[in-house]
């Protein structure tokens, strides 16, 4: 199957700062990619549908100042969380859907996560 | 509104013994139906589907789902339950026709004690 990868895997920082998590389509081309938070327990939120090219369409109560997306080539959009705050600190997943041609039947493959923890 | 119910936040099984991991669905048209798995701290996996056809899907490590239309209904299902199976279980759901976005249920931790 495709294969996502997600970068960093962990990062602590501190209050204030800002960081950077990327996501790469490895073996296929992806025009989409969704970002997702994760808390603890509890399901995935969809953040933001990344698209190449084109500025990201956010979901209802994301703030875009915050959480800045990029897709800037068709096999990598990053995540930067600005500013962050301890409240910031959460499981983000990237995802992409698989070449099937048919993105509404095709799954989901996923990256492996970012674990971010603000100090 | 669309939507989607795990209504079991936990289920726990012996190994060995067959398990069911319930999904509801509520979604105007013809639904796509999805399971994925995520273990620990990591991303997740797509187990199966149902688009269209045979209402018994099998998918990866042995798990089946039926679709159900009369109860809207895509239970994920495995005949004899394993210790590695116990990880976190999602079922998703896309409106056929729709954008490319899924309707998660809150998910279902599943425990098999050996």
């Amino acid at each position: 199957g495709a294969v996502v990868s997600q970068h960093p895997s962990r990062v602590i920082c501190k209050s204030g700062t800002s960081v950077k998590i990327e996501c790469r389509s490895l073996d296929f081309q992806a025009t989409t990619m969704f970002w997702y938070r994760q808390f603890p327990k509890q399901s995935l939120m969809l953040m933001a549908t990344s698209n190449e090219g084109s500025k990201a369409t956010y979901e209802q109560g994301v703030e875009k100042d915050k959480f800045l997306i990029n897709h800037a080539s068709l096999t990598l959009s990053t995540l930067t969380v600005t500013s962050a705050h301890p409240e910031d600190s959460s499981f983000y997943i990237c995802s992409a859907p698989g070449a099937s041609g048919d993105l509404g039947t095709g799954e989901l493959f996923f990256g492996e996560g970012s674990r971010l923890t603000v100090l | 509104a669309q939507s989607v119910a795990q209504p079991e936040d936990q289920v726990n099984v012996a190994e060995g013994n067959p398990l069911t991991v319930k999904c509801t669905y509520s979604v105007s048209g013809n639904p796509y139906l999805f399971w994925y798995v995520q273990y620990p701290n990591r991303g997740l996996q797509f187990l199966l589907k149902y688009i269209t056809g045979d209402n018994l899907v099998k998918g990866s490590y042995g798990f089946e789902a039926e679709f159900n239309k009369s109860q809207t209904s895509f239970h994920l299902k495995k005949p004899s339950a394993l210790v590695s199976d116990s990880a976190l279980y999602f079922c998703a759901v896309r409106r056929a026709g729709n954008n490319r976005k899924l309707i998660w249920g809150l998910g279902t931790s599943l425990a098999v004690n050996p």
